[in-house]
């Protein structure tokens, strides 16, 4: 099992750029998720995905797009990178027990600068 | 709402010392998951350890620990025996009941001196 892996680990864009981070998980977990890492404040949600064909929003969701074909794989597009965009991006994919939070795994991270 | 506190930003200990984490939390369900997560300098998300509401039995593995009170809203967590290894971020988290999303404290970074 190669977990939760994530690409690329580095990417600098330019303001108004657009761009898609890859995010795959090979355990067959339902529920995928996208998270932002910025000094001071912890890890944010941005979007999340509770089955192929499901998403909703976190708590900071603008400017950013996600879609769930497959099982497998949660992309995460910028639609036009920003400065305030500049963060380490987690995704993370856990099992979806009914009526039970079950431990989420992380992908290594992504550390996007928007110049 | 959810929420999550790590009071401690930073802390700063010499090897061999025990060191302890503090977590309180907030939530209005009666059910709900606490996580403990390390992030080394590498970067990557470590699990370390998730508790259920309603399993106050405190938790030890190797040299951690884990202190959970209801009572307090609180679930801390020591290191015993300090080793430089351990120099990391730590992060706590919360959940409620059926809902997956994880509200993350800001996080404690811990410095383990030679």
């Amino acid at each position: 099992n190669a977990g939760v892996t994530q690409t690329p680990k580095f990417q600098v864009l330019k303001t108004g750029q657009s761009m898609t981070l890859q995010c795959a998980q090979d355990m067959n977990h339902e529920y995928m998720s996208w998270y932002r890492q910025d000094p001071g404040m912890g890890l944010r949600l941005i979007h999340y995905s509770v089955g192929a064909g499901i998403t909703d929003q976190g708590e900071v969701p603008n400017g950013y797009n996600v879609s769930r074909s497959t099982t497998e794989d949660f992309p995460l597009r910028l639609l036009s990178a920003a400065p305030s965009q500049t963060s380490v991006y987690f995704c993370a994919s856990s099992y979806s027990l009914a009526g039970e939070t079950d431990t989420q795994y992380f992908g290594p991270g992504t550390r996007l600068t928007v110049l | 709402a959810q929420k999550v506190t790590q009071a401690q930003t930073e802390i700063s200990v010499v090897e061999k010392e025990d060191v302890t984490l503090d977590c309180v939390y907030e939530t209005r369900d009666t059910t709900y998951y606490l996580f403990w997560y390390k992030q080394p300098p590498s970067g990557e998300l470590v699990f370390l350890i998730r508790r259920n509401s309603f399993d106050e039995q405190n938790e030890i593995s190797g040299r951690y620990s884990w202190n959970f009170q209801k009572s307090t809203s609180s679930f801390n967590f020591t290191i015993t025996a300090s080793q430089v290894v351990d120099s990391a971020v730590y992060f706590c988290a919360l959940s409620e009941m059926g809902d997956y999303k994880l509200s993350f404290g800001a996080g404690t970074t811990v410095t383990v001196r030679a």
